[in-house]
């Protein structure tokens, strides 16, 4: 079975800090690891995806997360918070084929706030 | 990349009437589609997996005369909720795994359904 959880329900910056969202996730196999972006009232959107080969992934609007596999974590991070990353973030997890594939399971999500 | 369209963005019914929720993929084909429910504030639940040319496999918990799911077409994935009540009022998303595996998966705008 494969879990995530994402450390910190609501996590609150000021414009220019580091951003830090922490996810430590659970399987019995290597996992292909993901981080969406929601905002209000609409479906989610692709931040970034681990897929067993560079273990530090970059993705879209300057975000980047590591793998540790020593950890089982994969926090996304981003240098400089802008006001437009206010939204709520999901770390996910999936299986790497079979009937897992494309099935995610979520974390309980966390509510960036950025304050000017 | 894969783009994933749901259709209405937001739907107001009666109690006791049905609704349909339509999840195409536009430029894949999709063997495999899935639906999710967020409750607010809170993170996606999957409710179930919806199978082109079979029956879709259910989540425990969910009832699947209640949420109909049909998977006409390599394309289209419908959910129906039947004789809804305000406790159905929720977020509902599809999502399609993409193309290749460790793409993850695409998501749909999301429906936003209120049951008065």
């Amino acid at each position: 079975a494969q879990s995530v959880t994402q450390l910190g329900s609501h996590v609150s910056v000021s414009e220019g800090a580091l951003v830090l969202l922490r996810c430590n996730y659970s399987s019995s196999v290597p996992p292909y690891l993901f981080w969406y972006v929601q905002y209000p009232n609409q479906g989610l959107q692709l931040l970034l995806k681990y897929t067993s080969a560079a273990t530090l992934v970059k993705g879209i609007n300057g975000f980047e997360a590591e793998f540790k596999k020593s950890e089982t974590s994969f926090h996304l991070t981003k240098p400089s918070a802008h006001m437009s990353d206010a939204a709520e973030y999901f770390c996910a997890v999936s299986g790497l084929g079979g009937t897992s594939y494309g099935k995610l399971t979520f974390g309980q999500g966390t509510i960036l706030t950025v304050h000017p | 990349g894969a783009v994933v369209s749901q259709h209405p963005s937001r739907v107001i019914c009666k109690s006791g009437t049905s609704v349909k929720i339509e999840c195409r993929s536009l430029d894949f084909q999709a063997t495999t589609m899935f639906w999710y429910r967020q409750f607010p504030k809170k993170s996606l639940m999957l409710m179930a997996t919806s199978n082109e040319g079979s029956k879709a496999t259910y989540e425990q918990g969910v009832e699947k005369d209640k949420f109909l799911i049909n998977h006409a077409s390599l394309t289209l994935s419908t959910l129906t909720v039947t004789s809804a009540h305000p406790e159905d009022s929720s977020f509902y998303i599809c999502s399609a795994p993409g193309p290749r595996p460790g793409l993850g998966a695409f998501f749909g705008q999301g429906t936003r359904l209120t049951v008065v």
